[in-house]
């Protein structure tokens, strides 16, 4: 069982590019999200999914963007690179709320560490 | 507000020896809490969760926590530590409102284990 799988696990870019960080997971979870790593700031929500075809803001989304098409994929969009987004992203999925336990662990993938230069 | 404060953004003991990783929270009610490791390189995994049930929690790998509502504290100990144990911790509390998984995460306590 691979779980949640990030690409790519590096990445430098110049201020002002694109990109997109792809996050799939094969456990048939809808609820998905994705956060950001800074030194001693724990981790903070970005944007997260309840279910394909629906997403929503967390406490950090500003320069980023996301769309759920199927339940396994939950990419990340940077539309225009800044250094501030130099950080260590995170894709995490989890049980919705809709099977009743709302406490199931979230299952994390290993990461994408992003350098913006 | 939710908030989790880790007491400690470093701990260093010695292998064999007792590990003690503080957290506090704030809630007007009782929150779910969690606690999460993380070694280098790698995504969060789950060590143990709390939700209502028994106030002292076992998780993996000999970890265990303890639900203290009159202190408001969820600290994590382990009788023996391993070099294996070097990793960073965090404490994550759920709250139920609002759209989003309701997870505050702490700021995270990285453990140090001298040989």
């Amino acid at each position: 069982n691979a779980g949640v799988t990030q690409t790519p696990k590096f990445q430098v870019l110049k201020t002002g590019q694109s990109m997109t960080l792809q996050c799939a997971q094969d456990m048939n979870h809808e609820y998905m999200s994705w956060y950001r790593q800074d030194p001693g700031m724990g981790l903070r929500l970005i944007h997260y999914s309840v279910g394909a075809g629906i997403t929503d803001q967390g406490e950090v989304p500003n320069g980023y963007n996301v769309s759920r098409s199927t339940t396994e994929d939950f990419p990340l969009r940077l539309l225009s690179a800044a250094p501030s987004q130099t950080s260590v992203y995170f894709c995490a999925s989890s049980y919705s709320r809709k099977t009743g336990d709302y406490n199931q662990p979230q299952h994390f993938g290993d990461g994408t560490r992003l350098s913006i230069l | 507000a939710q908030s989790v404060t880790q007491l400690d953004s470093h701990v260093s003991v010695s292998e064999g020896t007792p590990v003690l990783l503080r957290c506090n929270y704030s809630s007007s009610y009782s929150p779910s809490l969690f606690w999460y490791v993380q070694h280098p390189n790698k995504g969060l995994q789950l060590l143990l969760k709390y939700t209502s049930a028994a106030t002292l929690v076992k998780g993996i790998n000999g970890f265990e926590a303890e639900f203290k509502k009159s202190e408001t504290s969820f600290h994590l100990t382990k009788p023996s530590a391993h070099m294996s144990d070097a990793a960073e911790y965090f404490c994550v509390v759920r709250y139920s409102g609002g759209g989003a998984d309701g997870l505050t995460f702490g700021k995270g306590t990285h453990l140090i284990i001298q040989p």
